[in-house]
């Protein structure tokens, strides 16, 4: 089973700073990983798949970058609606299941 | 716009089963893959079985196998699990996802289910 870890836990922003969100594989996922947002009491919302593509209706804020084992979530002039915690997810097994989410980072303020 | 409606969730007690559904709209269902996705206090978010679009295989986390049976009736676009001889640590929040080459484009609002005697 692929490990995902996100680090940090926990990061404190102001609004309008820049955040950078890191997710590691315990192997090569090529560029097969997912970054999703969750908000208190919400279901995850799909922000960046492929790794660096933005899901519709994103906006241009959201990057994804990386490939292999090393990945990040960058968040530019955060918003309030952007205090969250965001998880990382791998399908490099597509179809056959055994897709694996990281911790999640809790973004606050 | 898509839609997807869990239902079913409840309170149980260990051992028992338990039936849910996600009753999907807006769009063409049988073209997509469906997946469950758990989100529990002990593990997070856990990925527990897809049941692809094309008509393959269902595939099953190994902490749900043998348990759990995942079904789809496209005729009434409805996604199902089952759950049997459920434990303790599968409380949890379970969300339907639509499925789009591994990744999830969208959730449902999610269905409780508390397994506790």
């Amino acid at each position: 089973e692929v490990v995902m870890t996100q680090s940090p836990a926990t990061l404190s922003v102001s609004p309008g700073d820049r955040a950078a969100l890191s997710c590691r594989a315990s192997q090569s996922v090529s560029s097969n990983l997912a970054w999703y947002q969750q908000r208190p009491g919400q279901s995850p919302r799909l922000l960046i798949y492929d790794a660096s593509t933005r899901a519709t209706a994103i906006p241009a804020r959201f990057s994804g970058s990386g490939s292999g084992t090393e990945f990040t979530l960058t968040i530019d002039s955060l918003q309030p609606e952007d205090f969250a915690t965001y998880y990382c997810q791998q399908y490099d097994n597509w179809p056959r299941g055994g897709f694996t989410f990281g911790p999640g980072t809790k973004v606050d303020i | 716009e898509v839609q997807l409606l869990e239902s079913g969730g409840r309170l149980v007690q260990p051992g028992g089963s338990l039936r849910l559904s996600c009753a999907a709209s807006g769009f063409t269902f049988n073209k997509y893959g469906m997946t469950w996705v758990r989100q529990t206090p002990g593990k997070g978010l856990e990925w527990v079985s897809t049941f692809n679009g094309n008509g393959g295989n269902p595939h099953y986390a190994d902490s749900v196998k043998g348990r759990f049976t995942i079904s789809r009736d496209n005729s009434k676009n409805t996604l199902y699990l089952q759950m049997n001889s459920l434990r303790v640590d599968d409380t949890g929040i379970y969300f339907c996802a639509r499925e789009d080459w591994g990744y999830y484009d969208s959730w449902g609002q999610g269905a409780q289910v508390i397994v506790s005697s």
